[in-house]
């Protein structure tokens, strides 16, 4: 049973380009949940999905960022026209029905020029 | 205001010696309690996990104990190795809510030979 998955494992971007970071939950779990973490902090919440619904996207901020998840498809984590203060690594997490542990994949690490 | 807060932040140890983390939460109605280990470059993993009732669990050379009257909880390493090198991370959960999760900063581990 193959883990959560995240791609690109690493992102390079230049300022004012996006940037899709794509998250695929454990097998038979519905519940997706993205994190942001700043070197040397914790780990921030910004997203909670479940199919094709948005939970909980009080962590997230209110412009350039927008993230779904498809009923067929991993969850993408959109971030429009990049800043150099959006790097950072990003994390998923997904959880089953019952939504206590949650699982998380490697991150992504998006680095703006 | 629920929060999490870790001590100390890093912490540098010669290999087979022990150390204590600590975790003071102020989250309330709590939930459970896990500490993970993060180590660079990779997400979070679980390592325990402590209900209400719960004063100690073990797994292998971690053991965390919990005094839910004080709002603390400890992670205590045993016979360090090179390999518990890491992020160790408390995070709390509140009862309630679709997204509850409360998560400190770390505390950064490094074991030296």
């Amino acid at each position: 049973n193959a883990g959560v998955m995240q791609n690109p494992r690493h992102l390079v971007r230049r300022r004012g380009q996006e940037a899709r970071l794509r998250c695929s939950p454990m097998k038979g779990h519905s519940h997706v949940y993205w994190y942001r973490q700043l070197p040397e902090e914790g780990l921030k919440f910004m997203v909670y999905l479940q199919k094709e619904n948005i939970i909980d996207e009080s962590g997230m901020p209110k412009e350039r960022f927008s993230a779904e998840f498809p009923k067929e498809g991993p969850s993408i984590l959109r971030i429009q026209q990049v800043v150099r203060g959006d790097s950072a690594a990003y994390f998923c997490a997904s959880s089953g029905q019952g939504g206590d542990e949650q699982f998380f994949g490697p991150g992504t690490r998006l680095t703006v020029l | 205001k629920n929060q999490v807060e870790q001590s100390p932040q890093s912490l540098i140890i010669l290999e087979g010696k022990n150390c204590t983390l600590q975790c003071n939460y102020t989250v309330s109605p709590f939930s459970n309690l896990r500490w993970y280990k993060q180590d660079t470059g990779r997400g979070p993993v679980s390592l325990t996990i402590m209900t209400f009732s719960e004063n100690t669990k073990s797994n292998g050379r971690y053991t965390a104990t919990l005094d839910a009257d004080t709002k603390q909880s400890s992670l205590h390493i045993t016979a360090s190795q090179l390999s518990d090198s890491a992020s160790y991370i408390c995070v709390v959960r509140f009862q309630t809510g679709a997204n509850n999760l409360f998560f400190g900063t770390g505390t950064r581990l490094t074991v030296i030979p």
